[in-house]
């Protein structure tokens, strides 16, 4: 199968502090990530599409300034919510395409749950 | 502008039939994923659809009009565990996934 991981699964900070969140392919190279977030009873919001060795492209209204996406190797991409706000509190989900198997399917990550307080 | 429509909740009865329906419109079409998420976790892959017509995978199989603009995820023999929501994903003509807000599914006994 095709695993991605996310650490960590639950982080609780406090407001004007910064998280990083680690999208890692377990057991095939990915190119291309997605970072999604999600709030309660609504539907995945695409905030960034990552690309290994080149910058993240963000979605309208996305600021990339406070959401620093990295995409360093093939297994590896991170997101890092700096300054973090109560609003930022949301489920982030990260996934993962691989060029084989079911064209442009998405593997996800199991989610971190971020608090900010 | 890009649209994805599904119900927003469903009920039915465990050991019936449910049909999932969903209504697109997009900038181009390069296939039609469905997605079954439980509640805080993440989605996972159901089915894939690119050409017209019905793919059955076990209990659960998808529908696809391209000329409609339609697809439908039917599950069968409903079980507690079907209890989930349900995303429409649309691949658009730059390869970009359109989510639908999702399909709360709940069974009931």
């Amino acid at each position: 199968g095709a695993v991605v991981s996310q650490h960590p699964s639950w982080v609780i900070c406090k407001s004007g502090t910064s998280v990083k969140i680690e999208c890692r392919s377990l057991d095939f190279q990915a190119t291309t990530m997605f970072w999604y977030r999600q709030f309660p009873k609504q539907s995945l919001m695409l905030m960034a599409t990552s690309n290994e060795g080149s910058k993240a492209t963000y979605e309208q209204g996305v600021e990339k300034d406070k959401f620093l996406i990295n995409h360093a190797s093939l297994t590896l991409s991170t997101l890092t919510v700096t300054s973090a706000h109560p609003e930022d509190s949301s489920f982030y989900i990260c996934s993962a395409h691989r060029t084989s198997g079911t064209p442009y399917e998405q593997y996800f990550g199991p989610g971190t749950r971020l608090t900010v307080t | 502008g890009q649209n994805i429509d599904q119900p927003t909740e469903m009920t039915a009865t465990e050991g019936a039939i449910v049909q999932i329906n969903c209504t697109y419109q997009t900038s181009g079409f390069n296939g039609l994923f469905w997605y079954q998420q439980h509640a805080g976790e993440a989605p996972t892959f159901l089915s894939y659809n690119v050409l017209d017509g019905l793919e059955e995978k076990g209990r659960f199989s998808s529908f696809l009009s391209r000329s409609k603009g339609y697809s439908y995820l039917l599950l069968k023999e409903l079980q507690m565990k079907d209890s989930a929501s349900y995303l429409c994903a649309v691949l658009d003509s730059n390869y970009q996934l359109i989510w639908g807000a999702g399909t709360k599914l709940i069974i009931k006994p």
